[in-house]
């Protein structure tokens, strides 16, 4: 176990809603990332927090937001669904000290299915 | 797009064999980190090994890295059934303080009793 949970654990939506997917930070963590996960492939960086700030994002459309609250939770956003965001969306919490990252652990992850 | 990329895609092996997963990358690294996954749920940190070492154990795992071929592999030695699951390589690139991981597809281990 690594402290970091998700919620929902499986979802599944229509195309063309808005989802939002929850992460609780291990404690004591200050920065979250996001990835995606779609079936046979490796996870896909969507962004990253870190002190209630996007950190850096990787090549997913503005349809994907996020945000990080004071406790270092955070939320993943994606509107106007389409049939490929059905995927397994995995959170990722650690402690950035002094601009290095410490590794990062994974919480169970949510799967989204987009019918 | 993907960084590391693991080899073989799948391997199968009797109970005690030891398991050897290879992955290799393009780009200057920080660290080069190994993950495990049961059955499509989480990521589950086994090693991270840094640029500047060339070696680590934990447990009946051994991680090798050699940054002037930009490959690394993961040693699992005598396996058990429990151990059935994807093993994934994820590095950090050099100059990076964001910590992105690059992943690659993994590898699908079968362990058979």
């Amino acid at each position: 176990e690594t402290g970091v949970t998700q919620s929902p654990t499986h979802l599944i939506k229509t195309r063309g809603q808005q989802v939002t997917l929850r992460c609780s930070s291990q404690s004591g963590h200050n920065t979250v990332s996001w990835y995606q996960q779609a079936l046979g492939q490796g996870p896909q960086f969507i962004f990253q927090y870190y002190r209630e700030e996007e950190n850096g994002r990787g090549n997913f459309p503005p349809r994907f937001s996020g945000l990080q609250f004071p406790n270092y939770s955070s939320e993943l956003n994606v509107n106007a669904l389409e049939l490929d965001d059905s995927a397994l969306y995995l959170c990722a919490s650690s402690f950035r000290t002094g601009g290095i990252l410490d590794e990062q652990y994974f919480g169970p992850g949510t799967r989204l299915t987009v019918t | 797009s993907q960084q590391g990329e693991e080899d073989p895609q799948a391997l199968s092996i009797q109970e005690g064999e030891n398991a050897t997963m290879n992955c290799s990358y393009k780009t200057s690294i920080n660290n080069l980190q190994w993950y495990r996954q049961n059955s499509g749920r989480g990521l589950v940190h086994l090693i991270l090994i840094r640029s500047n070492e060339r070696e680590k154990h934990s447990g009946r795992l051994r991680v090798t890295l050699d940054t002037s071929k930009k490959s690394s592999s993961l040693l699992i030695t005598a396996s058990r059934a429990a151990d059935t699951a994807s093993y994934f390589c994820a590095t950090n690139d050099r100059g990076s303080t964001l910590g992105r991981l690059y992943f690659g597809r993994g590898t699908q281990l079968t362990v058979w009793p």
